[in-house]
C-alpha cells in the first residue's frame, strides 16, 4: 500500500534540544516537502527536495535542516534555533515538482 | 505578502445545501489551481484540480470553477454533507518554479 508515513505522531522538545522528525514515502516520488502549520492558519513551506541529495529553502526555513540521502526518506531537524516549534508538522511528495502534492499524516510538535 | 488567500476563514452550510468556497490569487504566473481538504490532526487529501487553461473541471459533488481575468476561483459542493466538514485549502502553482502556494484554509462546517 503506497503512502507517506511520518513518525512520530507526537513529539515534545525540551528547551535547547533538536528533534528529527521522519518522513519515508513508497510512491518512487522524486520531489519531497516539508510544511508547518499553525493553529487557524495555512501550510508554509519550511524545505523541499526535488532530487536526492539536494534541498531547497522555503518560506520558513530558518531553525530548521534536512537531509536527502535516499529518495524514500527526508528527515526534518528542528534544532534549538528554532524558537517556536510548537507546531503541526507534513511532509508531502509529489512525482515531479509542482505537481500534485501527496501528504503524510503529521506530526505534532510541542515544547515542553 | 499572500499570494493565495482564502477571505472566509470560515463557513457554515445547512445539510443539502449547496457550499461554495471562495479563493483569489495576485500571481498571473500560477497555470495550476488544486484544492485539498483536511480534517483535524491529519494531512491533507487532495480533491480537485483545474488547468488555467480550463474555466471548470467537476468530479462527482466537487466543481471548481476559475475566474482567471478576476483571478479567482472557487469549489462548488453540491449537495454538502456532513462528513464534508473540514478545512479546505486552495493551492496554485507558479509554472516557472514548480511550486505550490497554500491559501490559509476555510473550515466548512455541514450541519444536519
Amino acid at each position: 500500500d503506497g503512502g507517506i508515513t511520518q513518525s512520530p505522531k507526537y513529539l515534545f522538545r525540551k528547551e535547547g534540544q533538536n528533534v528529527t522528525l521522519s518522513c519515508e514515502q513508497n510512491l518512487n516520488h522524486d520531489a519531497m516537502y516539508w510544511y508547518r502549520q499553525d493553529p487557524g492558519q495555512g501550510l508554509r513551506l519550511i524545505y523541499y527536495s526535488q532530487i536526492v541529495n539536494d534541498f531547497q529553502k522555503g518560506d520558513i526555513a530558518e531553525g530548521y535542516s534536512v537531509s536527502r540521502e535516499k529518495k524514500e526518506s527526508f528527515p526534518l531537524t528542528v534544532t534549538s534555533a528554532q524558537k517556536n516549534p510548537t507546531a503541526f508538522y507534513l511532509c508531502a511528495s509529489s512525482d515531479r515538482p509542482g505537481e500534485k502534492l501527496f501528504f503524510g499524516s503529521g506530526t505534532q510538535l510541542s515544547v515542553l | 505578502d499572500q499570494q493565495v488567500k482564502q477571505n472566509s476563514p470560515s463557513l457554515s452550510v445547512q445539510e443539502g445545501r449547496i457550499s461554495i468556497l471562495n479563493c483569489d490569487y495576485t500571481n498571473s504566473m500560477f497555470d495550476y489551481f488544486l484544492w485539498y481538504k483536511k480534517y483535524p490532526a491529519e494531512g491533507p487529501t487532495f480533491l480537485i484540480s483545474i488547468s488555467s487553461i480550463k474555466d471548470k473541471n467537476e468530479d462527482g459533488r466537487f466543481t471548481v470553477f476559475l475566474n482567471k481575468s478576476a483571478k479567482h476561483l472557487s469549489l462548488h459542493i453540491v449537495p454538502s454533507q456532513p462528513g464534508d466538514s473540514a478545512v479546505y485549502f486552495c493551492a496554485a502553482r507558479e509554472w516557472s518554479l514548480n511550486m505550490l502556494t497554500f491559501g490559509g484554509g476555510t473550515r466548512l462546517m455541514v450541519k444536519p
